[in-house]
């Protein structure tokens, strides 16, 4: 059975710092992964979807990168402005278990003005 | 990119009714579909696996007959909660489209 680990649970850091949300996984044999947004009672926004065969991707001032044989994705947030307030969660689509992802709990970011 | 619509994005309704709540892939089709619930302050957790023109597939703890799955077409499932109950009342969400990758705007239920 696949599981998705978030670290830390939470981070509340000053505007400008350029930060690290980790995700681990325990079994390496996943076909993606997908970083969200989720801004309280709101829907998902997607981020970033890395396939298995990629070691990062970049959007904007947002950069994932996997390392699928350790079952580690980092999500790396440069200059974070307070508009990146949101709960980040990382899902993982397993090559062994469906075609549906497995949510990890979730990073809860609060960047301060 | 694929686009997939969630109908209705809040929902409020009374105890012992049922609510359907309808996700749809605007621009491709999609023989499977998947729900997913997510309580408070906890992470999203899959429900069923909707297949067009085939009973869906549900996760263990999940009764079937309290959440009825359609997926009538390629381009529609609805998801009926039955007989709501306060403890019903959560954020539901559907996925569909190169395996799950694309995401409706989710339905908050709010049984009262």
């Amino acid at each position: 059975k696949q599981e998705v680990t978030q670290i830390p649970a939470a981070l509340s850091v000053p505007e400008g710092e350029n930060l690290v949300l980790n995700c681990s996984f325990t079994d390496s044999a996943i076909y993606n992964l997908q970083w969200f947004r989720q801004d309280p009672g709101k829907g998902l926004t997607s981020l970033l979807l890395i396939q298995s065969s990629q070691r990062e991707q970049t959007s904007g001032r947002l950069n994932a990168s996997l390392d699928k044989s350790s079952g580690r994705s980092t999500l790396y947030i440069a200059a974070s402005q307070p508009g990146d307030s949101a709960t980040y969660l990382c899902a993982v689509r397993s090559d062994n278990y469906g075609q549906n992802f497995v949510f990890g709990p979730g990073t809860r970011l609060s960047v301060l003005p | 990119g694929a686009v997939v619509s969630q109908h209705p994005s809040r929902v409020i309704c009374k105890s012992g009714t049922s609510v359907k709540i309808e996700c749809r892939s605007l621009d491709f089709q999609a023989t499977t579909m998947f729900w997913y619930r997510q309580f408070p302050k906890q992470s999203l957790m899959l429900m069923a696996t909707s297949n067009e023109g085939s009973k869906a597939t549900y996760e263990q703890g999940v009764e079937k007959d309290k959440f009825l799955i359609n997926h009538a077409s390629l381009t529609l499932s609805t998801l009926t909660v039955t007989s709501a109950h306060p403890e019903d009342s959560s954020f539901y969400i559907c996925s569909a489209g190169a395996g799950g990758a694309f995401f409706g705007q989710g339905t908050r239920l709010t049984v009262v």
